[in-house]
């Protein structure tokens, strides 16, 4: 298997851009959590998916962030307008069946808005 | 709700020393509990996991942690560091089906 697959890896944008990051799971797993992680606040859980349906979505910072899961095998993150305190680390994680099992990280999508 | 609390942000050890990286609990239920690594530019990667199956939990890379309840700790050791040891390693817990709560992590230098 090759993992949870990220892309963009690296993203650059302008303030006010709409900026999408995409998430494909390990086949077969039925949970999958978006992360953010930047110096000042660590790795933050935004949101998680359990087959394909959100579960929690507490920790999604405002109305510009947005994600979908369309099926098993693809989830996106959107943000919209994108600001420069948006600029982080953002990793998509995938486990068998919630947070009991062991979470596969994806390589991350370093965003940076200027 | 549950929470994780590593002490010490960074820890430096020389190369050949033991390694002890500290991780203690909160949770109201027996608990789920983790160590991840992060090496520079990667995602995490499970070290280790506690399931109550055993107290002492081997994992990969020769590191273990050992479950304390009357301490609530989960503390990461191994005997000898190695210069490729040197990363930021995370302890984290869950409930049940729940989500996981990460620690702030501890960036581990390794000299040599």
């Amino acid at each position: 298997d090759a993992g949870v697959i990220q892309s963009p890896r690296h993203e650059v944008t302008e303030m006010g851009q709409e900026v999408t990051l995409r998430c494909k799971p390990i086949s077969g797993h039925n949970s999958l959590f978006w992360y953010r992680q930047t110096m000042m606040r660590g790795l933050e859980l935004l949101i998680y998916f359990n087959n394909n349906v959100p579960i929690d979505d507490s920790g999604m910072p405002e109305d510009r962030f947005s994600a979908k899961m369309p099926n098993a095998s693809f989830s996106t993150l959107k943000i919209q307008p994108s600001e420069p305190r948006d600029s982080a680390v953002y990793f998509c994680a995938s486990s068998f069946r919630g947070g009991s099992d062991e979470q596969y990280f994806g390589p991350g999508t370093r965003l940076t808005v200027t | 709700a549950q929470s994780v609390t590593q002490l010490g942000s960074h820890v430096s050890v020389s190369e050949g020393a033991l390694v002890l990286l500290r991780c203690n609990y909160s949770s109201s239920v027996p608990p789920y509990l983790f160590w991840y690594v992060q090496y520079p530019n990667q995602g995490l990667q499970l070290l280790l996991k506690y399931t109550s199956a055993a107290t002492l939990v081997k994992g990969i890379n020769g590191f273990e942690a050992e479950f304390k309840k009357s301490e609530t700790s989960f503390h990461l050791t191994k005997p000898s560091a190695h210069m490729s040891d040197a990363a930021e390693y995370f302890c984290a817990v869950s409930q049940g089906f729940q989500k996981l709560v990460f620690g702030t992590g501890t960036r581990l230098l390794v000299s040599p």
